[in-house]
């Protein structure tokens, strides 16, 4: 089975343009989790959604960010307008429904000049 | 809230050895996961824990959950150069179906 895919896997932008980070689940996967990684603050839970809808998006850091999850099988975070301090990694997860183990993509690296 | 510590921070130890690192909190876990992460990719389960008291081994690998359900340990064996990484333990927040992830053990091989 092919495991949580990430696209793209490197982006690098400049300071003020939008970014959309992509996520597709594992097929029959009902929760999804967005994740930012740095060295600083380590992994850090943005938001998630089960069955589609948002459940917790206290981990957001401001408006400039946003996630939808439109179907089962997709999900972007998208960052308007971007700043460098959003320059990390940024994981999706997903698990089953009730389900504590999650599994990762390989993640997208963010570089913001 | 619940925080997960993670001990030691880093170690630097020679191939063959065996490797043991803990995790702990001020607060009762029911799960405890243990997960590797690989430089440029995202972090892989390795094992999951779910009673109290529980021993669960993964070839190489081996974790328990504490009696007091505030730590867990995870256990190498015979350590190779690819078990390089950095080690996080994760635990559910109570109430919710997100985890909190403990700051992470990194290992060195030295060959």
């Amino acid at each position: 089975d092919a495991g949580v895919i990430q696209s793209p896997r490197h982006e690098v932008t400049e300071m003020g343009q939008e970014v959309t980070l992509r996520c597709k689940p594992i097929s029959g996967h009902n929760s999804l989790f967005w994740y930012r990684q740095t060295m600083m603050r380590g992994l850090e839970l943005l938001i998630y959604f089960n069955n589609n809808v948002p459940i917790d998006d206290s981990g957001m850091p401001e408006d400039r960010f946003s996630a939808k999850m439109p179907n089962a099988s997709f999900s972007t975070l998208k960052i308007q307008p971007s700043e460098p301090r959003d320059s990390a990694v940024y994981f999706c997860a997903s698990t089953r429904a009730a389900s504590y183990e999650q599994y990762f993509g390989p993640g997208t690296r963010l570089t913001v000049t | 809230g619940q925080q997960l510590n993670q001990s030691p921070q880093s170690m630097f130890i020679q191939e063959g050895e065996d490797v043991s690192m803990n995790c702990t909190s001020s607060s009762i876990f029911n799960t405890w996961l243990w997960y590797k992460q690989d430089p440029g990719e995202g972090p892989v389960l390795l094992i999951a824990l779910y009673k109290a008291g529980e021993l669960t081994s993964n070839g190489r690998l081996t974790a328990q959950f504490g009696i007091t359900r505030k730590d867990s340990f995870l256990n190498i064996s015979a350590s190779i150069p690819s078990d390089v990484g950095i080690y996080f333990c994760a635990g559910p927040i109570q109430g919710a179906q997100k985890l909190v992830f403990g700051q992470g053990t990194r290992l060195t091989i030295n060959p």
